[in-house]
């Protein structure tokens, strides 16, 4: 069964950090390019961040670039989102995303995880 | 950067009604825009890829349309498992990969 599990998600002060971690199963996890999509309580969908299938090219939302940073370790399936300088507007339930063309960073997110909550509060 | 404009905003229909939501883009993405539905409490699911590809086991009652700035996602008769909000999103070129406002959908 293809299968994303998101863990990582806590409450955290404001200027926190906090490393998310998505574990895939039942995919070839290195032929696909992944996506972080997140959901602030009650709001609409708000895509993050994109990895490549090799890790070679990074893109972030205007809103996280320059503290939060996206990485993968193909050798556990395994995509990762690095949270710095935490702000109260990060708080939000967070879903990896699989791409859908193998070896393209362009298409679809054809699977998703259940999400992991993160609270950004004092 | 790429602005999806969503319409409705919600949506009541009567189980059989044929449902019309539209998405908008704030320049030519050729066909680079997907539909995804969201039920309450669960992640988001992909029903159309591409503008008018449906996504395998989805249902042939969904379908969109549509290329260049503007797209329509079609429920041919609703159904009571229907129940959900629905969202665009582009891929046009590099990313902000950016989603639209949301369709919430409910039954009459």
């Amino acid at each position: 069964e293809v299968q994303l599990v998101e863990s990582g998600g806590v409450v955290v002060q404001p200027g926190g950090s906090l490393r998310l971690s998505c574990a895939a199963s039942g995919f070839t996890f290195d032929d696909y390019a992944m996506h972080w999509v997140r959901q602030a309580p009650g709001k609409g969908l708000e895509w993050v961040s994109l990895i490549s299938w090799d890790g070679g090219s990074t893109y972030y939302a205007d809103s996280v670039k320059g503290r939060f940073t996206i990485s993968r370790d193909n050798s556990k399936n395994s995509l990762y989102l690095q949270m710095n300088s935490l702000r109260a507007e990060d708080t939000a339930l967070y879903y990896c995303a699989k791409g859908q063309v193998p070896a393209a960073t362009m298409g679809a997110f054809d699977i998703w995880g259940q999400g992991t909550m993160v609270t950004v509060s004092s | 950067d790429i602005q999806m404009t969503q319409s409705p905003s919600s949506l009541s229909a009567s189980v059989g009604d044929r449902v019309t939501i539209t998405c908008q883009a704030s320049q030519d993405i050729s066909n680079y825009l997907n539909w995804y539905q969201q039920k309450p409490g669960k992640a988001p699911k992909l029903l159309i890829y591409d503008a008018s590809n449906l996504e395998t086991g989805v249902p042939s009652r969904f379908s969109g349309s549509g290329s260049g700035t503007d797209f329509t996602f079609t429920i041919s008769s609703l159904q009571p498992e229907d129940i959900a909000t629905y969202y665009c999103q582009q891929y046009d070129n590099l990313p902000p990969y950016s989603f639209g406002q949301g369709t919430k959908l409910e039954i009459k």
